[in-house]
């Protein structure tokens, strides 16, 4: 079936650059996701990346996507406190009705 | 509302009671979908609904639990003689056909 993997925790200081990693097994994915979700909410869509793309940049945020290798980041720039949050990856296939969530990524930003 | 609402937002029950919880999806979503977060976990897949199709049942874990949408619109998650490993944050998410995912904040379930 199809998975989703994260790592579990990142830690990065104040103005770093962050970059969280996912890999997905299906080979068939339409469409991939991040989602950010703060203590006690749901989950907040960032951004997402056609399967046929390799890069997409929204203001702070760059999404990479290597389909040979079934591997998606996020890299977020100029990281702030706000930024600190559980980032999940999420793939998608044109008549699979479900997303397929990973198990997210705690990211931690120090002062 | 503009989002998706879920209510309650917390619930305490006892071991072997049912539980109903709520779910308002955004105004003009016909799909809407049901995961479970348990602690630490990523989001496990439970139900979909899709306009008036037969909705897709695949992720529901045991016949204790099931689901309704009634009118299109809300939609109710029961779970009947509810276990210790049924606490969990159950999180709703309604979408047009096609496009991203809005979810609600969830129900914290806590089941003593």
């Amino acid at each position: 079936g199809e998975d989703v993997e994260q790592s579990l925790f990142l830690s990065v200081r104040e103005g770093d650059s962050s970059v969280i990693n996912c890999t997905y097994t299906d080979s068939s994915s339409t469409y991939l996701y991040w989602y950010k979700q703060e203590p006690g909410a749901g989950l907040q869509l960032l951004t997402y990346i056609f399967s046929n793309m390799d890069m997409k940049q929204d203001q702070r945020l760059t999404v990479l996507l290597n389909k040979k290798d079934k591997h998606l980041s996020l890299r977020i720039a100029d990281t702030q406190t706000g930024d600190s949050a559980i980032y999940f990856c999420a793939e998608s296939e044109t008549g699979r009705r479900a997303l397929t969530f990973g198990s997210g990524t705690r990211l931690q930003v120090q002062p | 509302g503009a989002g998706v609402s879920q209510s309650p937002s917390n619930k305490v029950t006892e071991k072997g009671k049912d539980v109903e919880l709520r779910c308002d999806p955004i105004s003009g979503h016909t799909a809407l979908y049901w995961y479970r977060q348990s602690l630490g976990q990523g989001l496990e897949f439970l139900i979909y609904f899709q306009g008036n199709s037969a909705p897709d049942k695949s992720g529901l874990p045991s016949d204790r639990f099931s689901a309704e949408r009634t009118g299109g619109s809300v939609s109710t998650l029961t779970i009947q003689r509810t276990q210790q490993e049924d606490s969990a944050v159950y999180l709703c998410a309604s979408s047009l056909v096609g496009a991203a995912l809005h979810f609600g904040n969830g129900t914290r379930l806590t089941v003593t």
